[in-house]
């Protein structure tokens, strides 16, 4: 089945510093790629997503890569925020499942 | 966007009672609803995944008869803990996807924090 991993469990960066989040699957036929962010006692929120189609997606302070024959992707925040501090999950789909990674706690120091 | 709700937001019960929680899509109709059990610091794990009209498919390691989960139409589904004990004490969210779309397009519930004294 498809195994998520996440690099590194922990990140704290100073405000305005970039933060790099890496995911790590095992099904080489994925084409789907999600990031979610969950704050505190709240619901995943998906922020950024990319297909295989393409190798980079950007939206405003927030990118994703994608580095299919390595399989990994990577969330790429800058110009971090005090409000970006959460949990960030990359997930893998697998026989129509979601499959979370452990999660990433970022934490950015004002 | 599609919006999925949860009831209750959060419950305390008594070590051995059972305790119902509810899962709506509210402006669509889902033929397929998840359920997922969330632990302080850890990630989402899936329970089940629930089928309107007919038997949910459970994860393994995940006990049906102790987490039975019914979902009887299409906008609501729902999560019974029975004979609840305080290692059930978990943060516990659903997802829904609208017809027709992938599974990647889920939908997901604000959440039900559940405390078993």
């Amino acid at each position: 089945g498809e195994n998520v991993e996440q690099h590194p469990s922990t990140l704290s960066v100073q405000e305005g510093d970039s933060a790099v989040i890496k995911c790590t699957y095992s099904d080489s036929a994925s084409n789907y790629f999600p990031w979610y962010k969950q704050e505190l006692g709240k619901r995943p929120q998906l922020i950024i997503d990319i297909r295989s189609n393409v190798g980079e997606k950007k939206d405003q302070r927030i990118a994703v890569t994608l580095n299919k024959t390595a399989k990994h992707f990577s969330l790429h925040i800058t110009e971090t925020q005090p409000e970006d501090s959460a949990v960030y999950f990359c997930a893998g789909f697998i026989a129509d499942k979601v499959i979370f990674g452990p999660g990433t706690s970022l934490s950015v120091i004002p | 966007g599609a919006v999925v709700s949860q009831h209750p937001s959060r419950v305390i019960c008594k070590s051995g009672t059972s305790v119902k929680i509810e899962c709506r899509s509210l402006d669509f109709q889902a033929t397929t609803m998840f359920w997922y059990r969330q632990f302080p610091k850890q990630s989402l794990m899936l329970m089940a995944t629930s089928n309107e009209g007919s038997k949910a498919t459970y994860e393994q390691g995940v006990e049906k008869d102790k987490f039975l989960i019914n979902h009887a139409s299409l906008t609501l589904s729902t999560l019974t803990v029975t004979s609840a004990h305080p290692e059930d004490s978990s943060f516990y969210i659903c997802s829904a996807s609208p017809p027709l779309s992938r599974v990647e397009t889920q939908y997901f519930g604000p959440g039900t924090r559940l405390l078993v004294l």
